[in-house]
């Protein structure tokens, strides 16, 4: 079983849509959690962190259920703009662990 | 403006030769890592490091090498490339002591013929 797992996708939606991703964990000691997003043949970049609380930035909602291991990341209001893989990262101890990643395709 | 930077930023090679990948980071960070990502597919952590001196083996198998002999510099060599090695090779950085997560370079896209 790998340490992060994510749905692959292809999510594809249409322009103005919600979607939500999921990710899962299996190292329940693990400290900090991100999601960074990746566009095609570029480096990956952070998105946001996710915190225990909650977290909002615009668009873009992350949770995290510890109980459950699990994160995840509503985008709202979907743009073409957002187009891209969005990898799941989740950090113990210092040791980044990066999920597959899940890839979104946003259509007009 | 970037703060860790990759050089080449693409390079073809033909096999059998000698090359190395720049990776230089101005953040004073103590980590750095090399991936290795083929297209569309999950990075390969291949080798990181704690700090000067230090460097470890990743998960997956290479037959590159590391140093830091500068906390600012993290240079990765193949001896002899060969085909196989074909793939997009990202350096990263982070903080040791708190975790805001990573910062990657723009890659080095290597081909080898």
């Amino acid at each position: 079983r790998k340490e992060v797992e994510q749905d692959p996708g292809p999510f594809n939606v249409p322009e103005g849509a919600t979607v939500a991703f999921n990710c899962t964990y299996s190292n329940s000691a693990s400290q900090s959690f991100f999601w960074y997003r990746q566009d095609c043949r570029k480096e990956p970049k952070l998105l946001m962190s996710v915190y225990s609380s909650g977290n909002e930035d615009g668009r873009f909602t992350a949770q995290l259920n510890r109980a459950s291991q699990y994160i995840s990341l509503l985008i709202r209001d979907s743009k073409l703009s957002d187009s891209a893989t969005y990898l799941c990262v989740v950090d113990y101890n210092n040791d980044m662990r990066f999920g597959a990643g899940t890839r979104l395709t946003v259509k007009p | 403006e970037a703060d860790i930077y990759q050089t080449p930023r693409y390079l073809v090679i033909g096999t059998g030769k000698k090359i190395t990948l720049e990776c230089s980071q101005t953040m004073g960070h103590d980590k750095m890592y090399w991936y290795q990502q083929d297209p569309g597919m999950e990075l390969h952590l291949i080798h990181y490091s704690y700090g000067v001196n230090s460097t470890e083996k990743g998960d997956l198998s290479s037959e590159s090498t590391v140093s830091r002999i500068r906390t600012e510099h993290f240079p990765l060599t193949l001896e002899s490339a060969r085909p196989s090695h074909t793939s997009q090779y990202l350096c990263a950085s982070s903080e040791y002591r708190q975790n805001y997560g990573y910062t990657f370079g723009s890659g080095t896209r290597l081909t080898v013929v």
